[in-house]
């Protein structure tokens, strides 16, 4: 099983679409969570930090589910410019390494 | 915010060549420095920890001797890529924490190696 999991898609959806990506992880020790963004061929950005309550950054939301050790990302009202791959990051302490998922594409057309 | 840069974006060279990419966090210290490699369409890979002042972590399965870091000060790591081969092409992208890695990581921009 990989350390992180994700659909790897790609999600085609139209503008104005609601869209969720999933996320699972493998170790319950990791303490860290986030969603970050990569367009293509370019570095990736960090899009959100996720808490434990749960947080919403206008048209995203990202939830943890620490018992199910999963991760969710919610877009909202989808806009072209959303199009890119998301990647789901966890970490941990005590040494843990970054782990970065796969990735998620996603397609949002006019 | 805080702003990493690297140097070169985009390099070719030709096999048996040695390639170095440097990395630097402009605004901030940074105690650790990460090295990834990403291959298209695959996920980043990390290759090293880069921590000032001392050896680098390397990941299972990744050469020192190939992958040579050096993190001489809190600004600057550098990646030497000796006798580059053409399985060596990649995106290389570093990436730098203020905290030492447990909170957000900012990454520069990626070198594109390219070897003939």
């Amino acid at each position: 099983r990989k350390e992180v999991e994700q659909d790897p898609g790609p999600f085609n959806v139209p503008e104005g679409a609601t869209v969720a990506f999933n996320c699972t992880y493998s170790n319950s020790a990791s303490q860290s969570f986030f969603w970050y963004r990569q367009d293509c061929r370019k570095e990736p950005k960090l899009l959100m930090s996720v808490y434990s309550s749960g947080n919403e950054d206008g048209r995203f939301t990202a939830q943890l589910n620490r018992a199910s050790q999963y991760i969710s990302l919610l877009i909202r009202d989808s806009k072209l410019s959303d199009s890119a791959t998301y990647l789901c990051v966890v970490k941990g302490t005590g040494g843990f390494k970054t782990i970065f998922g796969a990735g998620t594409r996603l397609f949002v057309k006019a | 915010g805080a702003v990493v840069s690297q140097h070169p974006s985009r390099v070719i060279c030709k096999s048996g060549t040695s390639v170095k990419i440097e990395c630097r966090s402009l605004d901030f210290q940074a105690t650790t420095m990460f090295w990834y490699r990403q291959f298209p369409k695959k996920s980043l890979m990390l290759m090293a920890t880069s921590n000032e002042g001392s050896k680098a972590t390397y990941e299972q399965g990744v050469e020192k001797d190939k992958f040579l870091i050096n993190h001489a000060s809190l600004t600057l790591s550098t990646l030497t890529v000796t006798s580059a081969h053409p399985e060596d092409s990649s995106f290389y992208i570093c990436s730098a924490s203020k905290t030492g890695g447990y909170n957000e990581q900012f990454f520069g921009p990626g070198t594109r190696l390219t070897v003939l």
